[in-house]
């Protein structure tokens, strides 16, 4: 069965980096068949895809082009997880974050349990 | 920023059908599959529908898709008490907005 743990502070200054990982069980991150993404859910803009990570004989990154110049999305094969970094956050990246498979039919098909990230001094 | 259109709310009562329809365009609904999504709040979503009409194991039969064009629709019969939340459609987008598209999501309510 597969499951998503994710971990991260809560909050975060503006204009410092917003981090979060996503530990994966019970799937690779490595798998050939899926991709690892990272999607956000906010009143104002509703859910958000912000990115993903992938392995197809080497590995490939796309992000959305609303946050292309400050995320990365980093997977780490030897402990099984991948990561999300936004720099420079402001007020309006507060949202409650999920990491997400992409896997069955090309959907997001297992979700972590999501994080309330707000960006305030 | 979602680009899919969906109406805000919709309600029954129990036993009834409801419907709810999702606008989009010839980027991601016109050229892609469609997929549906049920969020009740305070938890992650769920996949209901991939793929324009198919179902994920453990889905009931009650929840059907489809799609005509650059709209696609989600109809849900024999609505039950547990059918409530937000229902949001999905594509992926050709265009330069974004891979992945949400809908502006739908509130069900059963009456």
């Amino acid at each position: 069965q597969v499951q998503l743990q994710q971990s991260g502070p809560g909050r975060v200054k503006p204009s410092q980096t917003l981090s979060l990982t996503c530990v994966i069980s019970g799937d690779s991150v490595s798998s050939n068949s899926a991709t690892w993404n990272w999607i956000r859910e906010s009143p104002s803009r509703g859910l958000e895809w912000l990115g993903r990570t992938y392995f197809r004989s080497k590995w490939h990154n796309d992000y959305s082009v609303s946050v292309k110049s400050r995320i990365t999305i980093n997977p780490d094969p030897s402990k099984n997880q991948f990561s999300l970094h936004v720099t420079s956050v402001t007020p309006e990246d507060t949202a409650v974050y999920f990491c997400a498979r992409e896997g069955l039919g090309d959907a997001f098909d297992m979700w972590g349990q999501g994080t309330m990230v707000t960006v305030s001094s | 920023q979602s680009v899919l259109t969906q109406p805000p709310s919709a309600s029954e009562t129990p036993g009834q059908r409801v419907t709810i329809s999702c606008s989009g365009s010839s980027s991601n609904i016109g050229g892609n599959y469609v997929y549906w999504y049920h969020q009740i709040p305070g938890t992650a979503p769920k996949l209901l529908i991939y793929r324009n009409y198919q179902r994920p194991s453990g889905v009931p039969d009650r929840f059907s898709g489809s799609k005509s064009g650059t709209s696609a629709s989600l109809a849900i019969s024999g609505l039950r008490s547990e059918d409530e939340g937000v229902y949001y459609c999905a594509a992926w987008d050709d265009s330069l907005s974004g891979f992945y598209v949400f809908g502006t999501g739908t509130k069900v309510t059963v009456l």
